[in-house]
């Protein structure tokens, strides 16, 4: 089953903060968030596994609430470069190369 | 420093005809896997392999055939196109470490069945 992404869009100015979350219904050992560009391929960000450490990349950072089954993805100070799909993959098991994909937040960022 | 390449980029087909999406890697990773996607829907596992011989069927499998001879093609096939089959689709691959599993998208390929 595949987690649920929200919102799913969000207009932004630069300099502006936003978060996505991204929920499930089973109890999950990874969390990983990808960017996607119009047009372009799925671009890794980050992974968040159960028992492990809030992540960052630069300015964008995850944490992964293993009680909740939930994730969220932090995007402080957005820049022009921000804008795109965020989606939010789920792995079940230590070894499970299989993820199941939300349908994605689109995220805008404007001058 | 090619990663995955996926070919052709952009196709049309009629409806019934047949064709072969090629996927290549040469990072040398286990795991290939395709996957379609159709807008407010994600991305969605087709079909997956774990190493060369091995293959397996993801959330969709249907109308679609794959197989794995060597560690770095995964082509995927479309046997009778069908309009419903339009879409864009990704071939990845990944390796397991102790930081996880991070997958590594081709650029897409886009496809019109008609």
């Amino acid at each position: 089953q595949q987690p649920v992404q929200s919102p799913q869009a969000v207009i932004l100015r630069e300099g502006e903060d936003a978060v996505i979350n991204c929920s499930s219904s089973k109890a999950l050992y990874s969390v990983h968030w990808y960017r996607q560009k119009h047009g372009e391929a799925p671009v890794f960000l980050m992974i968040l596994l159960k028992g492990g450490e809030q992540k960052g990349h630069e300015k964008i950072s995850a944490s992964f609430n293993e009680k909740k089954q939930q994730s969220s993805l932090y995007l402080t100070a957005s820049q022009l470069s921000y804008s795109g799909t965020y989606f939010c993959g789920t792995g079940l098991r230590s070894n499970d190369y299989k993820l199941s994909f939300g349908a994605g937040t689109t995220v805008t960022v404007r001058a | 420093n090619a990663g995955v390449t996926q070919t052709p980029k952009f196709q049309v087909l009629k409806t019934g005809q047949s064709m072969t999406l090629q996927c290549a890697q040469d990072m040398n990773h286990e795991y290939m896997s395709w996957y379609r996607q159709d807008p407010g829907m994600g991305l969605r596992l087709i079909h997956y392999s774990v190493g060369a011989g091995i293959t397996d069927q993801g959330e969709v499998p249907n109308g679609y055939n794959v197989s794995r001879s060597t560690t770095e093609d995964f082509p995927l096939r479309l046997l009778s196109a069908a309009p419903s089959q339009t879409s864009v689709y990704f071939c990845a691959s990944s390796f397991q470490d102790t930081s996880g599993n991070t997958i590594y998208f081709g650029e897409g390929s886009w496809l019109t069945v008609v």
